[in-house]
């Protein structure tokens, strides 16, 4: 049966405190490996998409990597405003349907 | 690239109303558009896939009667909420099925419509 699971469900980091996010997958035939940041009240915001096992996308404090099992984003040196809901999805192995992970949940402290 | 509206943003409608929500891809063209659901601190529960042309395909659970989705264009779809009621309270949110210089198969969302139903 395909899955996402996301850990930590929260992560509260200070102000500089380097950390990763953990999004594990079970979908024969993976076609992509998505991350999204969504803001409170809003709709998800499109960060990376990673296609196969090795590759690594970066942008300002975000570095995406995937492996055959799962994805981690690693946030480097975190701002209060990198706060927000972390989540990950991978397209079912047929069809258009994403799966979704139930999210991270960051806070980062002054 | 790659940006979706919703209209309106919130609303607020009495018990048995109904409830029309756009969602619009405004730089590009979606043959496929979700319509997500979402309850407080949840993650994303999928109502329908909505394919220009043709009826949309609901989730197990989702009454087609009660949310109406009209996707006419390339796009626009529309989901209607039908004599709503306070259970239907929610923010609904939008996705359009793109492609993005370098980026295949990706949904890119719109910003949400909060529903409240008095």
């Amino acid at each position: 049966e395909d899955q996402v699971t996301q850990s930590p469900e929260a992560l509260r980091l200070q102000e500089g405190e380097s950390s990763s996010l953990n999004c594990s997958y079970t979908v024969s035939g993976l076609r992509g490996l998505f991350w999204y940041r969504q803001d409170p009240g809003k709709g998800p915001e499109f960060l990376f998409t990673l296609y196969s096992a090795g590759e690594e996308k970066e942008k300002e404090r975000l570095k995406a990597t995937l492996t055959k099992k799962e994805s981690f984003l690693h946030i480097t040196a975190p701002k209060p405003e990198d706060s927000a809901t972390y989540l990950c999805a991978v397209p079912e192995s047929v069809g258009n349907q994403f799966y979704f992970g139930t999210g991270t949940s960051l806070t980062v402290i002054p | 690239g790659a940006v979706v509206s919703q209209h309106p943003s919130w609303v607020i409608c009495k018990s048995g109303t109904s409830v029309k929500i756009e969602c619009r891809s405004l730089d590009f063209q979606a043959t496929t558009m979700f319509w997500y659901r979402q309850f407080p601190k949840q993650s994303l529960m999928l109502m329908a896939t909505s394919n220009e042309g043709s009826k949309a395909t609901y989730e197990q659970g989702v009454e087609k009667d009660k949310f109406l989705i009209n996707h006419a264009s390339l796009t626009l779809s529309t989901l209607t909420v039908t004599s709503a009621h306070p259970e239907d309270s929610s923010f609904y949110i939008c996705s359009a099925r793109g492609t993005l210089a370098g980026v295949r198969r990706a949904q890119f969302f719109g910003p949400g419509t909060r529903l409240t139903v008095l």
